[in-house]
């Protein structure tokens, strides 16, 4: 079974361009997270899809962050503008179903961004 | 949400058992104990969940304490590709809140 493809694994910019990080899940996954990993942190779930629509948004920066998953499948998580303290690692991740006893999490190799 | 307390990081010797603590003295009766890992430049992957009792599969052992206000996860036996960060996390179950709040974690070393 093929794992959650992110790309690009790198991606180093200036501040103030934009970026955008492709995510494919694993093929039957409802569900689709993208994480921000910021250096000797845990992850912090930045949005929640369940299918194409948006289940939790609440740690979104809506001013420079979007993100969506048209059809269901393949998602983008965009920054615009970018800011220094944006440099971190963007995990996705997906989940069969949301709301089952172990929720199990897959998670993609991720994004390392560095803004400069 | 919830939270959990864990040790900041923890030694083994390679080949011995590994008991990694987790307090989550304000669990509520609903949600599940999460364990993930993440090994180094990795995403983080999914190791064993249970919710009152202790549980086993391939990876590790989770034992729960009574009251749930803590938990142990057990590798059997420590290789070096167990060294990892190991993440201790609280899951609700109902709509909406289901989702993984990650903390700092245990960082393992594993000494050959």
């Amino acid at each position: 079974e093929a794992g959650v493809a992110q790309s690009p694994r790198y991606k180093i910019i200036e501040k103030r361009q934009s970026v955008a990080f492709w995510c494919n899940p694993i093929s039957g996954h409802a569900t689709l997270y993208w994480y921000q990993q910021i250096l000797g942190q845990g992850p912090k779930l930045l949005i929640q899809f369940q299918n194409n629509g948006v289940v939790d948004d609440s740690q979104l920066p809506k001013d420079r962050f979007s993100a969506e998953r048209l059809k269901g499948v393949d998602s983008t998580l965009k920054i615009q503008p970018a800011k220094l303290e944006d440099s971190a690692v963007y995990l996705c991740a997906s989940s069969l179903m949301m709301s089952s006893a172990a929720g199990e999490q897959y998670f993609g190799p991720g994004t390392r961004l560095t803004v400069t | 949400d919830a939270k959990t307390t864990q040790p900041n990081s923890m030694e083994s010797n390679e080949e011995e058992p590994v008991h990694l603590p987790c307090n989550h003295s304000t669990i509520s009766g609903t949600d599940y104990i999460h364990w993930y890992r993440q090994l180094p430049s990795q995403g983080p992957e999914y190791v064993i969940h249970g919710l009152t009792s202790n549980v086993n599969n391939r990876m590790a052992s989770l034992a729960i304490a009574e009251d749930r206000k803590s938990s142990t996860l057990i590798l059997h036996r420590a290789t070096l590709r167990d060294a990892a960060v190991y993440y201790c996390i609280l899951r609700g179950r109902s709509f909406g809140n289901e989702k993984l709040t990650f903390g700092t974690g245990t960082r393992l070393t594993i000494i050959p």
